[in-house]
């Protein structure tokens, strides 16, 4: 199974503030995800990539922005923080499986509390 | 476009009754992949089971899931629930290189 990682695991911010969100992948995948997950709403998209250099918009990327500056590293950058974006953030990774067909695997998230 | 539909955003069952959570789904695709996943509280999402071909049922950790195109559905069953599968379940279809996310079904078994 894919190895997902993310970092920091918890994290608390200011209002206004700048926030990092990092994830690794090791198996060389090609596409990886944000996620964010707020009870009642489910799994919801935020940015995606396809590859270094490439970052495309999700469902809901507004005050949101991504970066992807190698295959292994997909960042999820938070300008200015607000309190709406407290949520759980998933990382995920994803590429062809054994099956023939396109799987996902996930990180273990991080539990943002903006004040 | 491509969506998935969980009916059910709560099911609550006592312990060694049979569980089933409905998923149905729409597609352009002729050849659907379906997954189930399950997340335990305060856990990330986990791939439970998947199946691409129609009519072929699929198993694993005693749960088990049958791909019918005919309906466009991908039922979870099990015959006996335990009070370790209380989770938050997620139907999911690939699509272009995504995954396209059912709303989740929380399941949560009684003694």
């Amino acid at each position: 199974e894919a190895a997902v990682t993310q970092s920091p695991r918890n994290k608390v911010a200011v209002t206004g503030g700048k926030v990092t969100l990092s994830c690794n992948q090791t198996n060389n995948h090609n596409n990886m995800y944000w996620y964010r997950q707020d009870t009642g709403h489910g799994l919801r998209l935020i940015h995606y990539s396809y590859g270094a250099g490439s970052t495309e918009k999700g469902d809901i990327p507004d005050g949101y922005k991504a970066s992807r500056p190698s295959q292994e590293n997909f960042s999820l950058i938070l300008e200015l923080a607000t309190p709406s974006q407290t949520s759980v953030y998933f990382c995920a990774s994803g590429d062809v499986g054994l099956g023939g067909r396109y799987e996902q695997y996930f990180g273990p998230g991080t539990r943002l509390t903006v004040l | 476009g491509d969506s998935v539909t969980q009916t059910e955003g709560l099911v609550t069952l006592t312990e060694g009754l049979p569980v089933m959570l409905n998923c149905t789904y729409q597609t352009i695709y002729s050849n659907p992949f379906l997954f189930w996943y399950v997340q335990h509280l305060n856990e990330s999402p986990r791939l439970l089971l998947k199946s691409f071909t129609d009519n072929k049922r699929t198993e694993h950790q005693g749960f088990h899931a049958t791909l019918h195109k005919s309906s466009s559905s991908f039922h979870l069953q099990k015959s006996s629930a335990q009070l370790s599968d209380s989770a938050l379940y997620y139907c999911a279809l690939s699509s272009n290189y995504q995954l396209i996310w059912g709303s989740g079904t929380k399941l949560i078994i009684k003694p």
